[in-house]
């Protein structure tokens, strides 16, 4: 049981370019998170998916798209990369409301 | 509205002492309390959490302290251990929302 993956582990990139981050869980969770988590910052929370087939903005979701592919699988689009948007990138799934968040163990991107 | 605010920032404790973080909200709608834990490298992990029909929630040496008319709650680790440095985030939700809000974060380090 893995639980939450997500792929790549690091990325280096160059500004503007684009890129994909992948997440999946195996525990049959219905709603699926993106966080970015900065010095100082907290978890600041991009997108989420309640359900399967529906995504949402959360607080920083500019500069940034998800696509909720299965119930499995929620992924985090850097469409022009920015300096701005170095961070660790966390992936997070839960079973429902007021239920515990599980995360994966981040992707460390940077862009240069 | 959706703010939640975290103090202290960093907090150094000797083995054995007791550790006391504190969070503040202003959703009144807020009705699900969890603190995460997160060592270096890993993602955020479950590790205490209380609804605001209780005052305290105690899991062996993680007590967590709500009090409703002052919209706070804080965590206490008693006789820390080194083994509890890492970075705790308090997190608030509610059955109304889909999604947590966190707090800014605390880097925790007890000394042997």
């Amino acid at each position: 049981n893995a639980g939450v993956t997500q792929t790549p582990k690091f990325q280096v990139l160059k500004t503007g370019q684009s890129m994909t981050l992948q997440c999946a869980q195996d525990m049959n969770h219905n709603s699926m998170y993106w966080y970015r988590q900065d010095p100082g910052m907290g978890l600041r929370l991009i997108y989420y998916s309640a359900s399967e087939g529906t995504t949402d903005k959360g607080e920083v979701p500019n500069g940034y798209n998800v696509s909720r592919l299965n119930k499995r699988e929620f992924s985090l689009r850097l469409e022009s990369a920015a300096p701005s948007q170095t961070s660790v990138y966390f992936c997070a799934s839960r079973i429902g409301l007021n239920q515990p968040q599980h995360f994966g163990d981040g992707t460390r991107l940077s862009i240069l | 509205q959706q703010q939640v605010k975290q103090s202290p920032q960093s907090l150094i404790v000797q083995k054995g002492g007791i550790s006391i973080i504190n969070c503040a909200y202003e959703n009144t709608a807020f009705d699900y309390f969890p603190w995460y834990q997160q060592f270096p490298g890993k993602g955020p992990a479950l590790l205490i959490a209380i609804r605001p029909d209780v005052s305290e929630k105690k899991e062996g040496r993680f007590t967590i302290s709500f009090n409703k008319s002052a919209k706070q709650f804080s965590l206490h680790i008693m006789d820390s251990q080194p083994g509890d440095s890492a970075t705790y985030f308090c997190a608030a939700g509610g059955t109304s929302y889909g999604k947590l809000t966190f707090g800014q974060g605390t880097i925790l380090t007890v000394h042997p």
